[in-house]
């Protein structure tokens, strides 16, 4: 049972223009979420992260939002870049425990 | 400071063998996570380690088991291979247990044939 979803598997994106990745959860336990990024042959690394508290958070180019009530998330990438190019996974983690349930993934393509 | 390593990075095994993956974490961190990754299915959760406990477990079969070390090196074992075991195992280390980030090493990519 896929927990976290990522509808989309793939996006391809103008440089210099917004990256909008999306992410829905079904279990209203998740209390915390994070973004991660995987380039080939690596594994991924950490992106950005938001507590159910907020429903934004910002870092750099990168800013994720949150909307409980459609338990949604997406991360917004601006301006997108070459180099941004990667699988992006999103995760929920529950307030109940500690195990991180990640998504399927979307393969993000930004063309120079 | 290193990284995440994982040994062996590449593998090939026939359907009914054993395998062991290694997965040495960062220096200090005491929690791993072991992850299997498939087309389609994303990052699926395996088990974690803190402290030499198992402290969370996936939804896998009990082919899948693992362990660690007093060093916090940890293994994963995979006994009775079967074809849909092919995957890219993914270790990932944090400093707790718990909603901290992970760090992830590149994982070691498992062929059953």
């Amino acid at each position: 049972d896929q927990q976290v979803k990522q509808n989309s598997p793939s996006l391809s994106v103008q440089e210099g223009r917004i990256s909008i990745l999306n992410c829905d959860y079904t279990n209203s336990m998740f209390d915390y979420f994070l973004w991660y990024k995987k380039y080939p042959a690596e594994g991924p690394t950490f992106l950005i992260s938001i507590s159910s508290i907020k429903d934004k958070n910002e870092d750099g180019r990168f800013t994720v939002f949150l909307n409980k009530s459609a338990k949604h998330l997406s991360l917004h990438i601006v301006p997108s870049q070459p180099g941004d190019s990667a699988v992006y996974f999103c995760a929920g983690v529950p307030n109940t425990g500690n195990q991180f349930y990640f998504g399927t993934g979307t393969s993000l393509t930004v063309i120079p | 400071k290193a990284g995440v390593t994982q040994t062996p990075r590449y593998l090939i095994k026939t359907r009914g063998q054993q395998v062991t993956l290694s997965c040495s974490p960062i220096s200090g961190h005491r929690s791993v996570s072991w992850y299997q990754q498939t087309p389609g299915q994303g990052l699926q959760f395996l088990f974690e380690y803190f402290s030499e406990t198992q402290r969370n477990k996936g939804n896998f079969p009990g082919r899948f088991s693992g362990r660690q070390f007093s060093n916090s090196r940890s293994e994963m074992n995979v006994s009775t291979l079967e074809l849909g075991d092919s995957a890219l195992y993914l270790c990932a280390s944090s400093w707790t247990s718990g909603r901290v980030e992970q760090y992830f090493g590149p994982g070691t990519r498992l062929t059953v044939t």
